[in-house]
């Protein structure tokens, strides 16, 4: 079967840094995938690991071991703007356009 | 920046009436997908299509549902007896050769 767990809720403040972790039981994996996704809007794409260690893109960053089979996100200098459900998805299978495998997300809440 | 587009955005139906949902993906992409969300719940994979066929399809993907491209820029998916359990946001998703997918803004079917 395909699990992928994250935490169900996050709060954090404006400015801070805050970590969203994902751990992943798969079938295979070919690839993890983070996505931003506000409330009544489609999944926006963030980062994609596929190799062990850090990526980082802006204020984000997302990181994979691959043989722990964890990852996580890291957002720094938070916006109220950030306040969304952030998705973890992993590619299990080794083939371009196959399935993306989805966590629950996290809903990050931002305060000020 | 081009946009995975789809119609329409709301799409109410009676229970087994068949509903078409209509995709424009990404132009110069290869790959496409479609996947459901139910209020509150995990986004699923459903099918995805390549060179005028199927690549790959869930469970979920029963005989009900069917999909085509039936031109050079429209991808649809098709339910043919909608149920009340149908009920929910599906959202199409396009990728070029590399691995990100793309979505849409999403139809949210309502079945009554």
């Amino acid at each position: 079967g395909q699990n992928i767990d994250q935490p169900t809720e996050m709060t954090a403040t404006e400015g801070a840094i805050v970590q969203i972790n994902c751990t992943y039981q798969t079938s295979g994996f070919n690839g993890l995938f983070w996505y931003q996704q506000h409330a009544g809007e489609a999944p926006t794409f963030l980062s994609y690991n596929v190799l062990d260690g850090l990526e980082e893109k802006g204020r984000f960053s997302s990181f994979l071991s691959r043989s722990k089979g964890y990852s996580y996100l890291l957002l720094k200098e938070l916006q109220m703007k950030d306040s969304a459900s952030y998705l973890c998805a992993v590619r299990p299978h080794n083939q371009a356009g196959t399935a993306l495998i989805f966590g629950k997300g996290t809903t990050l809440s931002v305060s000020s | 920046e081009p946009e995975v587009t789809q119609t329409p955005s709301h799409q109410v139906t009676q229970m087994g009436q068949e509903v078409i949902l209509r995709c424009v993906p990404i132009s110069n992409h290869l790959y496409f997908y479609w996947y459901r969300q139910i209020l509150g719940q995990k986004v699923e994979f459903l099918v995805s299509f390549y060179n005028n066929e199927i690549s790959e399809k869930s469970e979920i993907f029963d005989d009900q549902f069917s999909v085509e491209r039936p031109d050079g820029s429209n991808f649809t998916l098709k339910i043919r007896s909608t149920k009340l359990e149908d009920s929910a946001m599906y959202f199409c998703a396009s990728s070029p050769f590399t691995d990100t997918q793309y979505f849409g803004p999403g139809t949210r079917l309502t079945v009554l």
